[in-house]
């Protein structure tokens, strides 16, 4: 059964940081483009970054380039995302998620909210 | 970037009765080279995260019922659910792969009558 499992969000004031990790199991994670979404409260669905099997290529939402970074271990399964200089716009729930065209799998996400 | 536009925003229908939920891409996801749409189609109920339920504009995933039927081509897309059950209850969201970056409609909330 494939398993996606977030970490690591939390309440951050603006201007700071945070890494989220995404635990994978249940597939073959090496195989997978992957990618993670956000979702603030009460709206819609909004990508944010993914990353190519082997972490070569790396692509991002305009408004977070150059802020966040997408990178994976596959030797642990496991995708993350370097969040710096966070704004109450980086406010949501994030999501990883398999693929980087349609979304097959999903994890349940971890809350990230940015607060003074 | 493409835009995706979803109409109605919220949705209400009678057990049993037919919902239609539509997207339009600002420009065509249609690739020449294998003809195929690029897009997808996800439900998100209360609590939840998104599942995929329809992939390349029509293409059902394992295990959703046959009462969801995607269906359109180039810009302009639909959602169907035959016949609307309790479970059925939830936002539905289209979404583009053509190019990047991934772009999602606004959501389709649908609700029972």
């Amino acid at each position: 059964e494939v398993q996606l499992v977030e970490s690591g969000g939390g309440l951050v004031q603006p201007g700071g940081s945070l890494r989220l990790s995404c635990a994978a199991s249940g597939f073959t994670f090496s195989w997978y483009w992957m990618s993670w979404v956000r979702q603030a409260p009460g709206k819609g669905l909004e990508w944010v970054a993914h990353i190519e099997e082997d972490g070569g290529e790396k692509y991002y939402l305009d408004s977070v380039k150059g802020r966040f970074t997408i990178s994976r271990d596959n030797a642990k399964n496991s995708l993350y995302l370097q969040m710096n200089s966070l704004s109450a716009d980086d406010t949501a729930v994030y999501y990883c998620a398999t693929g980087r065209a349609h979304l097959e799998y999903w994890g349940q996400g971890t809350l990230v909210t940015v607060s003074s | 970037d493409i835009v995706m536009t979803q109409s109605p925003d919220s949705l209400t229908v009678s057990l049993g009765e037919r919902a239609t939920i539509n997207c339009k891409s600002s420009q065509s996801v249609l690739y020449s080279s294998d003809s195929k749409n690029y897009l997808g189609w996800y439900q998100q109920k209360p609590g939840q995260p998104p599942k995929l339920i329809i992939r390349w504009a029509s293409s059902r995933e394992s295990g959703v019922p046959d009462r969801f039927s995607g269906s359109g081509s180039g810009t302009d897309f639909t959602l169907t659910i035959s016949s609307l059950q309790a479970e059925d209850v939830a936002v539905y969201y289209c979404q583009q792969y053509y190019s990047t970056p991934l772009t999602f409609g606004g959501g389709t909330k649908v609700e029972i009558k």
